[in-house]
């Protein structure tokens, strides 16, 4: 069985601040963990993925996520946020290296100001 | 390399109705989940199929049904919809025991 918690379900920051979105997670395996982004009307683009390498995970457009198996916890940061930041982030688990049956939290939406 | 693709784009049905959805595969890639996305909520996964058997299920009913193809193609069926079932439907293709997967851009069903 696994799980996905994402503490925040909105964040708001303002141009240029660091990002800081949370999830904690579950898993009777050793998890695949991985964020994607959604924008308005559009697919699920991958942002990073951690699959049992290097703790820390860097992704596209800056966006870093570290994984601690001690606190269950793989939080997303960016050190400056950019207004095209702005969308719907999901953590998700997998179960080992099955990428299909995946599981979602309920996504954390970003608010980027100017 | 071609992506993920979809079709219909949207779809509005009523209820009671049947409804096929249509995914194609990223090129080399044997298997394909299916994943709801309902207004607001993370999407949930609905089935998983693998040289066109099923290969796990989500807690869905089995009034959703599925269908993969020889040239890993794959079909979602809904029957008698609800209207609960009203939401985004994805798609999404991987190679076998790969550790990441493709998302189509989706299906947006309304019931009516």
């Amino acid at each position: 069985a696994q799980s996905v918690t994402q503490l925040d379900s909105h964040v708001s920051v303002s141009e240029g601040t660091p990002v800081l979105l949370r999830c904690n997670y579950s898993s009777s395996y050793s998890p695949s963990l991985f964020w994607y982004v959604q924008h308005p009307n559009k697919g699920l683009q991958l942002l990073l993925k951690y699959t049992s390498a290097a703790t820390l995970v860097k992704g596209i457009n800056g966006f870093e996520a570290e994984f601690k198996k001690s606190e269950t916890s793989f939080h997303l940061t960016k050190p400056s946020a950019h207004m095209s930041d702005a969308a719907e982030y999901f953590c998700v688990v997998t179960p080992g290296t099955n990428a299909g049956k995946s599981t979602f939290g309920d996504g954390t939406t970003l608010t980027v100001k100017p | 390399e071609t992506g993920v693709t979809q079709s219909p784009t949207h779809l509005i049905k009523t209820r009671g109705q049947q409804v096929t959805l249509r995914c194609s595969s990223q090129s080399g890639h044997n298997t394909v989940s299916w994943y709801q996305q309902a207004l607001g909520q993370g999407p949930q996964f609905i089935f998983q199929y693998y040289r066109e058997e099923e290969n796990g299920r989500g807690n869905f009913p089995p009034r959703f049904s599925g269908l993969q193809f020889p040239n890993y193609s794959s079909e979602l069926n809904v029957n008698a919809l609800e209207l609960d079932d009203s939401a985004l439907y994805l798609c999404a293709s991987s190679p076998a025991g790969a550790d990441t997967q493709y998302f189509g851009p989706g299906t947006r069903l309304t019931v009516l």
